[in-house]
């Protein structure tokens, strides 16, 4: 069964640099979550969108931003990196407007920012 | 905020041995998951509860949900190597409130010893 898709998988910045991550949602979802998961942690929510529309935000910085496009894919872009911002970034998947919104992750973007 | 506390921290047992934890909180949520996450993948949802009182069983795991919708359990019958990894719980508000993020416990690392 296919999976939710991140890319990249690595990525090595430096201090102040920008970035931006990507995720595909699995077919047919229509609802993507981001997390951030910091060594040792357990994964913290960032934000999320439903139907291309901001639908939750948590603890994420104003140096973030996100959004969902018109094929439900969303993109995380980070300005001015800074050092705490090391983590795993995973994002998730489900179907809004049922009983069971299950979510499924995908195996994350790895970032180091040096 | 919530918070979910996860115990125990860490266990370590040998092979075929059964395994016990639990996740409990001081708040009520309305959905309980559990996951597993291999170092440096994403979280893979291993059971999904929805009901006070409900018990379900996938292979070797069984997950409750606890009556007071304040904690959850896992078990894991007659454990084998690739059991190693962390387990995670997490709560979710949805259907009653207007966010279905997931609030993630502090997990728990399983080793199993051959």
């Amino acid at each position: 069964a296919a999976g939710v898709i991140q890319s990249p998988r690595h990525l090595i910045k430096e201090k102040r640099e920008t970035a931006t991550l990507k995720c595909y949602p699995i077919p047919r979802h229509d609802t993507v979550y981001w997390y951030q998961q910091g060594p040792g942690q357990d994964p913290q929510f960032l934000i999320s969108f439903y139907e291309k529309m901001q639908s939750d935000k948590g603890s994420i910085p104003d140096r973030f931003s996100a959004q969902q496009f018109s094929d439900y894919h969303s993109e995380l872009n980070m300005s001015s990196l800074e050092l705490g911002d090391s983590a795993l970034y995973f994002c998730a998947s489900s179907t809004a407007g049922t009983t069971k919104e299950t979510q499924y992750f995908g195996p994350g973007t790895r970032l180091l920012v040096l | 905020g919530q918070q979910l506390n996860q115990s125990p921290q860490s266990m370590f047992i040998q092979e075929g041995e059964d395994v016990s934890m639990n996740c409990t909180s001081s708040s009520i949520f309305n959905t309980w998951l559990w996951y597993k996450q291999d170092p440096g993948e994403g979280p893979v949802l291993l059971i999904a509860l929805y009901k006070a009182g409900e018990l379900t069983s996938n292979g070797r795991l069984t997950a409750q949900f606890g009556i007071t919708r304040k904690d959850s359990f896992l078990n894991i019958s007659a454990s084998i190597p690739s059991d190693v990894g962390i387990y995670f719980c997490a709560g979710q508000l949805t259907p009653s409130y207007n966010t279905d993020k997931l609030i993630f416990g502090t997990g728990t690392r399983l080793q199993v010893f051959p």
